[in-house]
């Protein structure tokens, strides 16, 4: 099935640190969507985006719709402790014809120490 | 609101042996999905329904079943449990098409042994 290419894999940072993570496709999308997962927990979604170009906050986080339709990026700002978690990005296929469920990046293990 | 519920929330199978997963959402949403969760490979699409007595095939259907009776509940069946079934299992529901936001259960996690 359709791949997403999600970097970096794990991210060991400092508390306070700006964090940024990224989402690529060789096909177009018409949604990318950013999702957080705490342990034995399931994603919470963070933000999503639906216009090529869209840039888009939600509090110290902020994510945008690569212009080409092929590629996201997630930043978060000056990281806390309970940042810590897995981030997905996801993504409706511009050829999925609306139905189909998403297609999950692999995932970026944010680990934070203090 | 309790959104997105699933039971249970663990289970051991013996291989071979059958079980249902219950999703339920109280959001009135047309849209619910499963999806399974293993390690390195994220989510995946196992079946879909777009609305009550519906439903689709998705990335990875093969081993399981699903029915949508009423619209609140999607449940997914295993006949015969195989240990590469041993995963955890997330349901989703979207007010529209998978287009926009998807709401996720807290997961079930399933051993077969």
């Amino acid at each position: 099935g359709q791949q997403l290419n999600q970097s970096p894999q794990s991210m060991f940072i400092q508390e306070g640190e700006d964090v940024s993570m990224n989402c690529t496709s060789s096909s177009i999308f018409n949604t990318w969507l950013w999702y957080k997962q705490d342990p034995g927990e399931g994603p919470v979604l963070l933000i999503a985006l639906y216009k090529a170009g869209e840039l888009t906050s939600n509090g110290r986080l902020t994510a945008q719709f690569g212009i080409t339709r092929k590629d996201s990026f997630l930043n978060i700002s000056a990281s806390i402790p309970s940042d810590v978690g897995i981030y997905f990005c996801a993504g409706q296929l511009k050829s999925g014809g609306g139905a189909d469920g998403l297609t999950f990046g692999k995932g970026t293990h944010l680990i934070i120490q203090p | 609101n309790a959104g997105v519920t699933q039971t249970p929330k663990f289970r051991v199978l013996k291989t071979g042996q059958s079980m249902t997963l219950l999703c339920a959402q109280d959001m009135n949403h047309e849209y619910m999905y499963w999806y399974r969760q293993d390690p390195g490979m994220g989510l995946r699409l196992i079946h879909y329904s777009v609305g009550e007595g519906t439903t689709a095939k998705g990335e990875v259907p093969d081993g399981y079943n699903v029915s949508r009776l009423k619209k609140q509940n999607f449940l997914l069946g295993l006949e015969s449990a195989a240990p590469s079934q041993t995963s955890v299992y997330f349901c989703a529901s979207s007010r529209y098409s998978g287009s926009y936001e998807q709401y996720f259960g807290p997961g079930t996690r399933l051993t077969v042994t």
